[in-house]
């Protein structure tokens, strides 16, 4: 079974709008970590935001947030106001705390901005 | 401040040949771990070296080993190559053995397997 499932392939995006990019994630761990990840056409993968489990608030950076929703398992990433510079490949990731090391991370989303 | 740099940056093989790829981590970081990314696809855990020792390994063949120098640099290393081993490469570094938060990642180094 995947752990983490990003059910959209690509999004095209009007500048300035809001998008939302979905994640679901399967663990049966309590403690784990989700992670959002930005990977523009240079191949570097580019931290943007971070949630733990535990967390109780969800976690906001700049213009991203995360909607956090454990209960359905969702981890979603909202980028506020988009702009040109976000169109990239985004992935969701988790760390489970029985793998402590490593990330395991879904297939991504192809985000396009149109102006 | 440097950050993660790998090289090469792109690399031609045939199969059964073996390759070297090069990883220096970010200035301050101790912890280097090996991703590996097909086209099209996230990336998949290879392994992760932290004082100059394997610390968990991912579900790849022996294929694939490492070895991380005193200066916290790492190599990876692919033997007996497939047409299958065809993907982008990444470096990623953190501190104090930690995998998750802060990762750094370099640009990758993507190897094509002829």
């Amino acid at each position: 079974a995947q752990k983490i499932t990003q059910t959209q392939p690509g999004m095209f995006v009007q500048e300035k709008e809001a998008v939302t990019l979905d994640c679901t994630y399967d663990t049966s761990d309590q403690s784990y970590g989700l992670f959002w990840y930005k990977q523009p056409s240079s191949g570097e993968m580019i931290f943007l935001i971070y949630q733990g489990s535990y967390d109780e608030q969800n976690a906001t950076e700049g213009r991203y947030s995360l909607n956090f929703q454990k209960a359905r398992k969702s981890a979603n990433l909202v980028i506020s106001a988009s702009q040109l510079g976000d169109s990239a490949m985004y992935f969701c990731a988790m760390r489970e705390r029985d793998s402590n090391y490593q990330l395991i991370w879904g297939a991504g989303t192809k985000l396009i901005i149109k102006p | 401040d440097a950050g993660v740099t790998q090289s090469p940056t792109h690399l031609i093989k045939t199969r059964g040949q073996q390759v070297t790829l090069r990883c220096s981590p970010k200035s301050g970081h101790d912890t280097v771990s090996w991703y590996q990314q097909a086209l099209g696809q996230g990336p998949q855990f290879i392994f992760q070296y932290y004082e100059e020792e394997e610390r968990q390994r991912g579900n790849f063949p022996d294929r694939f080993s490492g070895h991380q120098f005193p200066n916290y640099s790492s190599e990876l290393n692919v033997n007996a190559l497939l047409l299958g081993d065809s993907a982008l490469y990444l470096c990623a570094s953190s501190r104090g053995g930690q995998g998750g938060e802060k990762l750094f990642f370099g640009s990758g180094t993507q190897l094509s397997v002829l």
